[in-house]
Order: structure tokens, then sequence, then C-alpha cells
């Protein structure tokens, strides 16, 4: 079985651009989260996606939005890229809730 | 908040010692999992314990829960060299939302 595929692993971006961020999820999972992670901040919860609904939002400006489709892979977006976006961004997928969640490789946003 | 805290920060032992990283957290979950992460890559799912857990085993790895004590523990027995990482525990209230703690970053030394 594939495991959660981010694409891509890396990008770079301009300040004041947007970047599209894609993750397909495990077959067969219905949930989808994502977290940035920054040697600051850890890692911090975005947002989560359970059938194309989102259920959970962090405390991210709303520069952040995300979105899922009805075969569960994910895409999330940031408009208008700030220096402070760099980061590591990861997505998990789970079964359903109280279930493992499983990470894919990230993508790694530098932000110039 | 309810994040974890992982402790100690940072944990240096021989190959083949055992190692134990301990996570708190502030308020009532569903579930907790543990994580490792090498060198700022993915995260790789080690083990999930449920609220209603007390232990659970796998392979070198045992996790206990305390929910009174709102602690976990990871143990890693006969460590390798491969062991080193960083390892995050994550806590689940809320429909999959999970909170982090900074991690524990082990060094085995071969």
């Amino acid at each position: 079985k594939a495991g959660v595929t981010q694409t891509p692993r890396y990008l770079i971006k301009t300040r004041g651009q947007q970047v599209t961020l894609s993750c397909s999820p495990i077959s067969g999972h219905r949930s989808v989260s994502w977290y940035q992670q920054t040697p600051g901040q850890g890692l911090q919860f975005l947002f989560e996606y359970f059938s194309e609904t989102q259920r959970n939002k962090g405390n991210f400006p709303g520069r952040f939005s995300g979105r899922q489709f009805s075969n569960s892979r994910s895409e999330m977006n940031v408009s208008t890229l700030e220096l402070g976006d760099s980061a590591l961004y990861l997505c998990a997928s789970s079964v359903s809730t109280n279930t493992e969640a499983f990470f894919g490789q990230g993508t790694r946003l530098t932000v110039v | 908040s309810q994040q974890g805290e992982e402790d100690p920060q940072a944990l240096s032992i021989q190959e083949g010692e055992n190692a134990t990283m301990n996570c708190s957290y502030k308020t009532s979950i569903n579930n907790l999992q543990w994580y490792r992460q090498n060198s700022g890559r993915g995260l790789v799912h080690l083990i999930l314990i449920r609220s209603n857990e007390r232990e659970k085993h796998s392979g070198r790895l045992r996790v206990t829960l305390d929910t009174s004590k709102k602690s976990s523990s990871l143990l890693i027995t006969a460590s390798r060299a491969a062991d080193t990482a960083s390892y995050f525990c994550a806590t689940d209230n809320n429909f999959n939302k999970f909170y982090f703690g900074s991690g524990t970053k082990l060094n085995v030394k071969p």
C-alpha cells in the first residue's frame, strides 16, 4: 500500500506570491490534516478535512486555506507569502478519528 | 493549551542501552501517538495508545499511558545507532486535531 504522498518536495517562492501544496492520502483514508513545522514554533496544526468538510482549524491567518476532493486528496494554499511562512509542511492521513495518523515526507517551502 | 511536552529535550546513550522519553499533556485525550523524525523529514508513526489503554508494545518499543497523571512514556530497548532521531508525542482529543510537543532528540552512539 502506498504511503502518504506530498508534492512537491521542495519549493522556493518569492514574498507576495501564492503557493499550492498537494497531499494524496493512503488509499481508504478519509481524514487529512495539515501541519506546519518550524524550528521556533515546532509542529502546529493548520486544519483537518474529513469527507471534503473542514472539521478543525488551527490558529493561522486566513491566508492559509485548504480543501479536500471527493477522492480524499487534499490541497493547501498559502496566499501573499511572507518570509515567516518558510517551513516544512506536513500532511497526515487516517482512516477516521481515533486511529493511527500517517504522515507524508513533507513539502519544504522557502520564501525569499 | 493541550500541548504535549516531551522530557528530556535531549538524550545521549550508548548503543545497546535503553532510552526512556516522557510526555506530559494538559487536558483529556482520545489517544496519544508517538512519532519519530529523522533530520527534518516526515514523521514516522511508531505507536498509538488510546485513553482506555495503559500499556502497548511494538517490537523494541513500549509505551505507557497514565491518564490520571496526564503523562506517557516511550521506552526503546536495546537501542541502535539507527534509532537516532527526534521523538514526538501527539495528543488528540478533537477529531484528529493533534497537538505536538517540542520533541526529544535522541542520540545513540555506536
